[in-house]
């Protein structure tokens, strides 16, 4: 399967404790995008990366959330000292960037995380 | 400021046709996504609009007019397998997309 993955699939913590989830794009892709879906909800932009570069943040990521892509390859997302509202799917998105941002993005399917 | 609109449900039923409505509201504008998601999976995509006018393909078609900031997706013959929410998008910005809510379509038999 060469789509974009995410690990783990599902993850359940307690409120306080940190996570980090992992996603794999496409190969051939550079860009790459973390959005955070509630129920209910489209997904909702939290950080994007060309290559290693971070280069877009949502105001909406509290200092509490990093993302980082050091090869330019797979990235990370950390949530540290988790809250309940912290719950959601966060969905991972990869894109090939030769036509700006009218290429396609192809999103993993997601990890779901539940804070009890 | 940046906004897209669709309706929340609809219902339709097997064999039949439905259209899915979006309006959207952006500073610039780099053209329309439609993206299908079923309950619990990712997003997947469905079509890109950036000309005025409908694009077919299939049994979905994508429709849109950028002076009336309007799209629509066209579902035909509709299976219970298109139950599922259709998400709108629209680029935002050098980097961004701002996706809808969505519209949960229950397809019945």
């Amino acid at each position: 399967d060469t789509g974009v993955s995410q690990d783990p699939r599902h993850k359940i913590t307690k409120r306080g404790q940190n996570v980090t989830f992992r996603c794999d794009p496409i190969s051939e892709h550079n860009r790459l995008y973390w959005y955070r879906q509630t129920l209910g909800q489209g997904p909702e932009f939290l950080t994007y990366f060309q290559n290693e570069a971070q280069l877009e943040k949502s105001r909406l990521l509290s200092d509490r959330f990093s993302a980082e892509r050091p090869k330019g390859s797979f990235s990370t997302l950390e949530i540290q000292r988790t809250e309940q509202g912290d719950s959601a799917m966060y969905l991972c998105a990869s894109r090939i960037g030769t036509s700006g941002p009218t290429d396609t993005q192809y999103f993993g399917p997601g990890t779901r995380l539940t804070v009890l | 400021g940046q906004n897209i609109d669709q309706p929340t449900e609809m219902t339709a039923t097997e064999g039949a046709i439905v259209q899915i409505n979006c309006t959207y509201q952006t500073s610039g504008f780099n053209g329309l996504f439609w993206y299908q998601q079923h309950a619990g999976e990712a997003p997947t995509f469905l079509s890109y609009n950036v000309l005025d006018g409908l694009e077919e393909k299939g049994r979905f078609s994508s429709f849109l007019s950028r002076s009336k900031g309007y799209s629509y997706l066209l579902l035909k013959e509709l299976q219970m397998k298109d139950s599922a929410s259709y998400l709108c998008a629209v680029p935002s910005g050098t980097y961004k997309y701002i996706f809808g809510t969505g519209t949960r379509l229950k397809v019945l038999a």
